[in-house]
């Protein structure tokens, strides 16, 4: 079966600070993978999605996430965070004959001052 | 910009009543679908629907039914509420592609 794991529940770091949020996904068939963001009180925004093409993808806002086949990873990136990066986030992954998406548990990025 | 309405931001309801969460998405996509979100265990799929009056069960589905009458419009049923249905519902909506769903703002929903 499908699965999505995102190790770390809670993310603390201070403004400016670099920050890595980790995915790992299990499927033995080729999957679509997306990182969505949750702002307190809205839904789910996508941040970005990976569907084929170069293993790097990056978001307007500074967020890049690297899809690695051999570790089944795609983990989500940012250089410098800001405080407005404070939110939830959720990585899915979506399998190529499907509509239907799995989501991780999600991890809550807190940016302190 | 795709729009994913969800009629509710905010209900509370008793147990045994009989509750309808509506979604409406003004993009004319094929597929829409139904999550609850609770903490610690992200998004659960409880229903989706890939055409007019289809319908497939997701992973949580006991307890719940949907209804597609219209392409634009998706509603979720909770036949007789239950407190452990007390939870975030999101509806989200995508086309037939590789192409990412999107989601409306969720109804927190109280089941007292």
């Amino acid at each position: 079966a499908q699965s999505v794991t995102q190790l770390d529940s809670q993310v603390p770091v201070f403004e400016e600070a670099p920050v890595e949020l980790r995915c790992n996904y299990s499927s033995s068939v080729s999957v679509y993978l997306f990182w969505y963001v949750q702002y307190p009180n809205q839904g789910l925004q996508l941040l970005l999605k990976y569907l084929s093409g170069s293993t790097l993808v990056e978001s307007i806002n500074g967020f890049e996430a690297e899809f690695n086949k051999s570790q089944t990873s795609f983990h989500l990136r940012k250089p410098s965070v800001h405080i407005s990066d404070t939110a939830e986030y959720f990585c899915a992954v979506r399998k190529h004959n499907t509509d239907k998406l799995i989501f991780g548990t999600g991890t809550r990025l807190q940016v302190f001052p | 910009d795709v729009k994913v309405t969800q009629s509710s931001r905010y209900l509370v309801k008793r147990t045994g009543e009989k509750v309808f969460l509506e979604c409406v998405q003004d993009m004319d996509h094929e597929n829409m679908f139904w999550y609850r979100q609770d903490p610690g265990l992200g998004l659960r799929l409880i229903y989706f629907s890939y055409d007019v009056k289809m319908k497939e069960k997701g992973d949580i589905p006991e307890g719940y039914s949907v209804s597609r009458e219209k392409k634009e419009r998706f509603s979720l049923i909770l036949e007789s509420a239950s407190t452990n249905q007390t939870s975030m519902y999101l509806c989200a909506s995508s086309s037939r592609s590789n192409q990412p769903q999107h989601f409306g703002d969720g109804t927190r929903l109280s089941i007292l």
